[in-house]
């Protein structure tokens, strides 16, 4: 399986600002997945970012609120942009890997919340 | 589009029972079906993957299952202890998607 780091575990931040959270898989992947899980709630996808390609997006979810860097095939940043308290929610990395490379692994998540 | 549902939300039970989650989706040309683990704020461990053409996965005392064509999964989990409590969700995976996800059953096992 894969194992994913996710930088920061967690974050309290301000209105208006932004935070950058860090994805760092230990092998290379095609494909890495952004999802949000609101408090409460199940898992949404954000986007899929591929390397060397812009990141598609799911409806509901744009570039100018989350844009994504995708440098290589072991590492992705995904940005939170101009905050509101609706963001606050846990936002996980994902990848897929396994025998069959078609089970998906996720990170720690990173908890944010913004006042 | 699809939908993933689970049942029931909540349960509780004493140490020692055996326990049955339920999964169903609402399209059955689905790629797999994955059963993961979520502790409170933290990230989600991979529990079983069951491919499309699989009817069970057994991973110790976790058993799931498959019925592509009516839709359902079931996570028997046996002999539950304290340290089971957790959510469990189930996604599914289709052609050209991510994993779509159930909200999950949060299950409380008692001493």
């Amino acid at each position: 399986s894969a194992v994913i780091s996710q930088k920061p575990s967690r974050d309290i931040c301000q209105r208006g600002t932004s935070l950058t959270i860090q994805c760092q898989v230990d092998s290379q992947v095609t494909m890495m997945f952004w999802y949000r899980q609101q408090p409460g709630q199940s898992l949404t996808l954000i986007a899929t970012a591929n390397q060397g390609s812009e990141a598609t997006y799911e409806s509901g979810f744009v570039i100018d609120k989350f844009p994504i860097s995708r440098p290589n095939l072991t590492f992705s940043t995904l940005t939170v942009s101009n905050m509101s308290p609706e963001d606050s929610s846990i936002y996980l990395c994902s990848v897929r890997g396994g025998v069959t490379y078609n089970e998906q692994f996720f990170g720690p998540g990173t908890r944010l919340t913004v006042l | 589009k699809q939908e993933v549902t689970q049942i029931p939300a909540a349960l509780s039970v004493p140490e020692g029972e055996n326990l049955v989650l339920n999964c169903s989706f609402t399209d059955s040309a689905i790629y797999n079906l994955q059963w993961f683990r979520q502790d409170p704020g933290k990230g989600l461990t991979s529990l079983l993957l069951i491919q499309s053409s699989q009817r069970e996965q057994t991973s110790g005392r976790l058993n799931a299952s498959l019925d592509k064509s009516s839709g359902r999964s079931t996570l028997y989990i046996a002999a539950s202890q304290p340290g089971d409590s957790a959510t469990y969700l189930c996604a599914v995976t289709q052609a050209g998607t991510a994993l779509i996800f159930g909200k999950g059953t949060t299950l409380s096992v008692s001493s």
